[in-house]
């Protein structure tokens, strides 16, 4: 059975940093396609960054610079490091498997069941 | 940056009625489209990928249509089960997903 489960998260202040780590289990995370979403209190999704099973990373231009997607093969766990956080950055972060049909890597078939990210003074 | 837009943003619906979301592409995500269920405090679920492929073990009700710029994710007979939030996804861009707003069906 495929699980993602997420930790890390909390309060920080604006400024601080935060590790956020996916440990996945019932599949190997350096074969498929993994991605960070979060979602701000009230509000909609929003993709934040992927890492691909070659090893390419990508990051929305709101957290380019700032966060660091990273795995451990040895571990099958997924981390985002969160460096310089802003108050916009307060969201429920999920870890997401990115599903690979029709050849083709897309749709989030697997989900975490997310962790608080709040920065507030 | 390619957006997604939903429509409409609040729908009220009884059990057993017809329901319609429409999602639009700013440009040609040709059938690149998924989409989600949320309910509150519950991860996103995938329901339909590639525009109208519907994911294993979600209800035949559900059905996803359109190509291009215009998609729609059709609810054939609402349950008491389906009372969510919806969500459009885009995966035409290289390394990049964009998310629509968000659809919430509430109880009419």
């Amino acid at each position: 059975e495929v699980q993602l489960v997420e930790s890390g998260g909390g309060l920080v202040q604006p400024g601080g940093s935060l590790r956020l780590s996916c440990a996945a289990s019932g599949f190997t995370v350096s074969s498929n396609y993994m991605s960070w979403v979060r979602q701000a209190p009230g509000k909609g999704l929003e993709w934040v960054s992927v890492f691909y099973s070659g090893g390419s990373t990508y990051y929305a231009d709101s957290v380019k610079g700032r966060f660091t997607i990273s795995r451990d093969n040895s571990k099958n766990t997924l981390y985002l490091q969160m460096n310089s956080l802003r108050a916009e950055d307060t969201a429920v972060y999920y870890c997401a498997r990115v599903g690979y049909y029709d050849y083709v890597w897309g749709s989030f078939n697997y989900w975490g069941q997310g962790t608080l990210v709040t920065v507030s003074s | 940056d390619i957006q997604m837009t939903q429509s409409p943003s609040t729908l009220s619906a009884s059990v057993g009625d017809r329901v319609t979301i429409t999602c639009r592409a700013s440009q040609s995500i040709s059938s690149w489209l998924a989409w989600y269920q949320q309910k509150p405090g519950k991860a996103p679920k995938l329901l339909i990928y590639k525009a109208s492929s519907l994911e294993s073990g979600v209800p035949s009700r559900f059905s996803g249509s359109g190509s291009g710029t215009e998609f729609t994710l059709t609810i054939s007979s609402l349950q008491p089960d389906d009372f969510a939030t919806y969500y459009c996804q885009q995966y035409n861009s290289d390394s990049s997903w964009t998310f629509g707003q968000g659809t919430k069906v509430e109880i009419k």
